[in-house]
């Protein structure tokens, strides 16, 4: 069985401050897909990043990092001076590589005030 | 990236009726698609897998009858809320997987409500 948790609810931080966002997974397969995904307001997915459980090495793409750690399942994701559209919920997703199917975290709701 | 489409966004319905939402791949082709539904302020839980001219996999304790999934082609899936209930409103969201990628793209989603 796979399971994603992740433990903040809700974070509130002022703009231009660092968030980082935890997820910690549970899975018995040995390849899988780590995943983090946007839901801004208007409710639609938006897809970030995906990251195979052979590569650790960690990945910045603008303000955006994530830590990835086998060691410790977790797969972190740090926004770096947050901006007010970064206000939306994030939620972070596992999937056995040629199984497809995501196991989402519950998410955490980040509030950016500007 | 991939672009999904959902219509219709929003849709209102009496109990007892049946209501049907479309989810189209517009650039590229879905080899599979996946349902889900989202609660307010919960997370996402799959419904089923849809793959292109085979019978949809309902996850555990979805009713294959209630929730009538037909994918057609590569690029629409259909799903069909039959008699649907109060309990039944949700936020309704469908993705699609690409040939060759293990990357689901999103569409916008529907919101259901039943009166």
């Amino acid at each position: 069985a796979q399971k994603v948790t992740q433990a903040q609810t809700e974070i509130s931080v002022v703009e231009k401050e660092d968030v980082t966002l935890d997820c910690v997974y549970e899975t018995r397969d040995t390849t899988y897909y780590l995943f983090w995904y946007k839901q801004p307001p208007s409710g639609e997915l938006v897809f970030l990043i995906r990251r195979n459980s052979f590569d650790e090495q960690n990945e910045i793409s603008g303000r955006y990092s994530w830590n990835f750690q086998k060691s410790t399942s977790s797969f972190n994701f740090t926004i770096t001076a947050s901006q007010v559209v970064d206000s939306a919920v994030y939620f972070c997703a596992l999937s056995a590589i040629n199984d497809y199917k995501l196991s989402f975290g519950a998410g955490t709701t980040v509030t950016v005030r500007a | 990236g991939a672009v999904v489409s959902q219509h219709p966004s929003r849709v209102i319905c009496k109990s007892g009726t049946s209501v049907k939402i479309e989810c189209r791949s517009l650039d590229f082709q879905a080899t599979t698609m996946f349902w889900y539904r989202q609660f307010p302020k919960q997370s996402l839980m799959l419904m089923a897998t849809s793959n292109e001219g085979s019978k949809a996999t309902y996850e555990q304790g979805v009713e294959k009858d209630k929730f009538l999934i037909n994918h057609a082609s590569l690029t629409l899936s259909t799903l069909t809320v039959t008699s649907a209930h109060p309990e039944d409103s949700s936020f309704y969201i469908c993705s699609g997987r690409g040939p060759g990628t293990d990357t689901q793209y999103f569409g916008p989603g529907t919101r259901l409500t039943v009166l």
